[in-house]
């Protein structure tokens, strides 16, 4: 499966504690982005990758969060002192390099289900 | 920034019958609106998308339409059968002015056989 590769798919933890999450991008995909959706709701955007680069933030990224893309291919998103408030799914989507007048079309992975307790 | 509105929120259908589902944008920068099907479990999956120059586009049983004018888009889905049960988001994206996708809240889509 060439897909977008989320890890782990489902995390368990207590209130307090350190989670990260890890997105495979598409091979070849240079942008790369964070969702996060809660339960019958649309995704919200988190933020974005340009290569190793991070250009937009939301406001939903407290200084908890953070991500990272070091090598321009996966990425990590850690969350710091979890909160209840934080259980949701984390969606990582990939697009392939933005060529003029093209589709920003984005792939999503399956995501990972944090639940914290 | 962008809103993002859609209806109805739930929808059950007979078999074979059409199912209609309907998006408001507020950005008219906005020039790109993919449709994302989410089955249980599954991370969303583009199954239609249009760009704001085009007012109709079809994909066999799917067809989606663009009022830019309106700023409204609708998906169009005919013949529905159990397997097109899903949870279907519609999205905007302001091309270049932004990267994001701004989701709408969702249609919970029961097909009756």
């Amino acid at each position: 499966d060439t897909g977008v590769s989320q890890d782990p798919r489902h995390k368990i933890t207590k209130r307090g504690q350190n989670v990260t999450f890890r997105c495979d991008p598409i091979s070849e995909h240079n942008r790369l982005y964070w969702y996060r959706q809660t339960l019958g709701q649309g995704p919200e955007f988190l933020t974005y990758f340009q290569n190793e680069a991070q250009l937009e933030k939301s406001r939903l990224l407290s200084d908890r969060f953070s991500a990272e893309r070091p090598k321009g291919s996966f990425s990590t998103l850690e969350i710091q002192r979890t909160e209840q408030g934080d259980s949701a799914m984390y969606l990582c989507a990939s697009s392939p390099p933005r060529v003029r007048e093209a589709k920003n079309i984005q792939y999503f992975g399956a995501g990972t289900r944090l639940s914290v307790l | 920034g962008e809103n993002v509105e859609q209806h109805p929120s739930t929808l059950s259908v007979q078999e074979g019958d059409s199912a209609v589902i309907k998006c408001t944008y507020s950005d008219s920068a906005s020039n790109y609106f993919p449709w994302y099907k989410q089955e249980l479990g599954k991370g969303p999956q583009l199954i239609i998308d249009i760009r704001s120059n085009v007012g109709e586009k079809k994909d066999q049983r799917i067809a989606v339409t663009l009022n830019k004018t309106a700023k409204h888009f609708s998906l169009h889905i005919t013949e529905t059968q159990p397997e097109d049960s899903a949870v279907y988001f519609c999205a905007a994206s302001p091309g270049n002015t932004g990267n994001q996708f701004y989701f709408g809240t969702g249609t919970s889509l029961t097909v009756i056989p």
